[in-house]
Order: structure tokens, then sequence, then C-alpha cells
């Protein structure tokens, strides 16, 4: 079965701290994005990974497909951090390798992130 | 202004009525897929649709469920006749061309009574 597994489901950090929140998926994806869903439910899309790292500001995302895991982390983290960060992965389908789109993608249950100051 | 835009933010509605919601682009969106989020649990895919036409669906868009992009521009999902278990936060998702992530809307808030 195809799983995205999150870890922590819950993080309280001081503000300042190095965050790191990790994803773990079952078999092989075309995709993976890191989203980021505030209190009011709006989903923001952070990155879309294939391979590699990506850095935006002060977040990070990387990826390994051998171990079939990424990390998500946040520097110098701020109260404004505070979120549910959520792993989504295309995996592929039968065989047929599809875009990395938004295409049927299996989320995570989400890591609650709160920054106290 | 945000990419994607959808309506109602709330609503709410008794068991049986239809509903449609609203997903609004701002343009060059090629694909466009719904998402619902029920409370507490996690997001799930409901449908992909690509040039017109439903390229993929989960086990949940049954036949209570359709899509369609009527004036080329509005993105929409309809239920025919609600059920509680309807109730969630849907959620409508866009690519856009020469852009690799997605990019999501605030999400529309049904609830069935």
């Amino acid at each position: 079965k195809n799983e995205v597994e999150q870890s922590p489901q819950n993080l309280t950090a001081q503000e300042g701290e190095f965050i790191t929140i990790n994803c773990s998926y079952s078999v092989g994806i075309s995709a993976l994005h890191w989203l980021q869903q505030h209190p009011g439910g709006g989903i923001v899309s952070l990155f879309m990974l294939s391979s590699g790292k990506k850095k935006h500001g002060r977040l990070i995302a990387t990826i390994n497909i051998q171990e079939k895991h990424s990390s998500l982390h946040i520097t110098a983290s701020h109260p404004r951090d505070s979120a549910v960060y959520i792993c989504a992965v295309k995996f592929f389908w039968g065989g047929r390798r599809s875009g990395g789109g938004a295409d049927g993608l299996t989320f995570g249950k989400g890591t609650h992130l709160i920054i106290q100051p | 202004e945000p990419e994607v835009t959808q309506t109602p933010s709330h609503q709410v509605t008794q068991m049986g009525q239809e509903v449609i919601l609203r997903c609004v682009p701002i343009s060059n969106h090629l694909y466009f897929y719904w998402y619902r989020q029920i409370l507490g649990q996690k997001v799930e895919f409901l449908v992909s649709f690509y040039n017109n036409e439903i390229s993929e669906k989960s086990e949940i868009f049954d036949d209570q469920f359709s899509v369609e992009r009527p004036d080329g521009s509005n993105f929409t999902l309809k239920i025919r006749s609600t059920k509680l278990e309807d109730s969630a936060m849907y959620f409508c998702a866009t690519l856009r061309l020469g852009r690799p992530e997605a990019f999501f809307g605030q999400g529309t808030r049904l609830t069935v009574v």
C-alpha cells in the first residue's frame, strides 16, 4: 500500500530554534511536495522536489530518493512559522510515470508546529 | 492577488441538497484538482482535470460528484445530493504553465446538516 509517514506529529519549539520535519514514503515517487496549512485551513505550496535540495528564505527541503525520505528544515524559527506542515507525494501509478503536478497526491497526516516566543 | 480563489469560503447545506463549489485561477493554469479534508483527517485526492476532461479520479469521486469548466475559467465541483459525511474542507489546486509547484485555493468549508 502506498503510504506517507511524517514525523513528528506535533512539535513545540522556542523561537530561533532549528526545526526539522521528516517525511518517509513506501514506494517510488515522481515528485514530493511540502505544503503549509494555516490555522484557517488554507494551504500554501512551499516546495516541489524530485531530487536534491531546494532553499527558499529560511526554509530548506531535501529529498533522498534511494532512502525514500525527505526533510523540511526551518532555520531561525519564528512564531509566524507556526502551522501544520504537510508532505504529499505523487506515487508512480502502475509503472507509468506521471507528471510532478498535483495529480493524485497522497498526503501525510501533517506535523503541527508551534513556535513559542 | 492569490493565484487561485475559491468561493464560497463556507457553505452550510441541508442533506440531499446540491452544492457547487467554485475555483477561479488567475490565468495560464492547465491542470485542475479537487481535494478534500475531513476535520482531523488527511487531505485526500478527489479528481484531476485537464483539457476539459477528467484525467484521474479517486474512489471517493463517485457518481454524486462531477466537475466542469463551464466558461473556460471557473472550475467547479458539484455534489448532487449531499450527505452528512460530505462535510469537509474542499481545496482546489492548479498547475500553472511554466511553474512546477501546485497552487492551492484557500478552501471551501462545507457543512452538511
